[in-house]
């Protein structure tokens, strides 16, 4: 997909353990996306990073933190993992395509938290 | 703040047109997009719509954008079973560091045969 790896694709855990997922991508883009998708909600935005120690939080980002130490990983933590964190996990990294913001997504990591 | 909406469903019959509608708050929408999503998959894009165009074609796809109405099509024609998949509408706008799009809800294509 592009250059990026997404890790692991599938996860089960208890509620209550930490869990972390890493993206990591092979194009030195600057921006990267972490977005979790669940039926009727579509693509909602959890935390985002604009530059390397530079990240920022999207519209769902309660019970999660990222770190980004170098250009080509992102990673999203779960602190205490909860059933409501149940979900199918995307990491995208901003290309810029003929002037657009073009993102481009990783397989995913699908999350089942007991 | 900005939100983008879809009806979540669509069937079509095999060689029929599909058009998927979608519609968006953000009056300062710069770019809208269409991504594609088959099963167990991410998402892909399939094409994308610069806000002072009104329409855009490419090959089997024509997007319609009526910026008035902020309302925003996908139109497949000749459909066929391997367009089965969730259409994601999403819209992006300049300004600011963020550069992050607002997707919507998605519109899942039935293509029976």
């Amino acid at each position: 997909d592009a250059g990026i790896t997404q890790s692991p694709r599938h996860k089960v855990t208890e509620t209550g353990t930490p869990v972390t997922l890493r993206c990591h991508q092979t194009e030195n883009h600057r921006y990267m996306y972490w977005y979790r998708q669940d039926p009727g909600h579509g693509l909602r935005l959890i935390h985002y990073s604009y530059g390397v120690k530079d990240t920022d939080k999207g519209e769902v980002s309660d019970g999660y933190s990222v770190s980004r130490s170098k250009t080509e990983d992102f990673l999203l933590t779960l602190e205490s993992a909860t059933s409501s964190q149940t979900s199918v996990y995307f990491c995208a990294i901003l290309g810029t395509g003929t002037g657009a913001n073009v993102l481009t997504f990783g397989a995913g990591s699908r999350l089942t938290v007991l | 703040g900005e939100d983008v909406e879809q009806s979540l469903f669509l069937s079509v019959r095999e060689g029929d047109s599909s058009v998927i509608n979608c519609t968006y708050t953000d009056s300062s929408s710069t770019y809208l997009y269409w991504y594609k999503q088959e099963p167990g998959a991410g998402l892909q894009l399939l094409t994308y719509i610069f806000s002072n165009m009104d329409m855009k074609q490419d090959q089997r796809l024509t997007v319609l954008l009526n910026k008035k109405d902020k309302h925003l099509s996908l139109r497949i024609a000749d459909t066929q079973t391997g367009d089965s998949a969730i259409y994601f509408c999403a819209e992006s706008s300049y300004g600011g560091a963020t550069n992050k799009l607002i997707f919507g809800t998605g519109t899942l294509l039935a293509v029976q045969p």
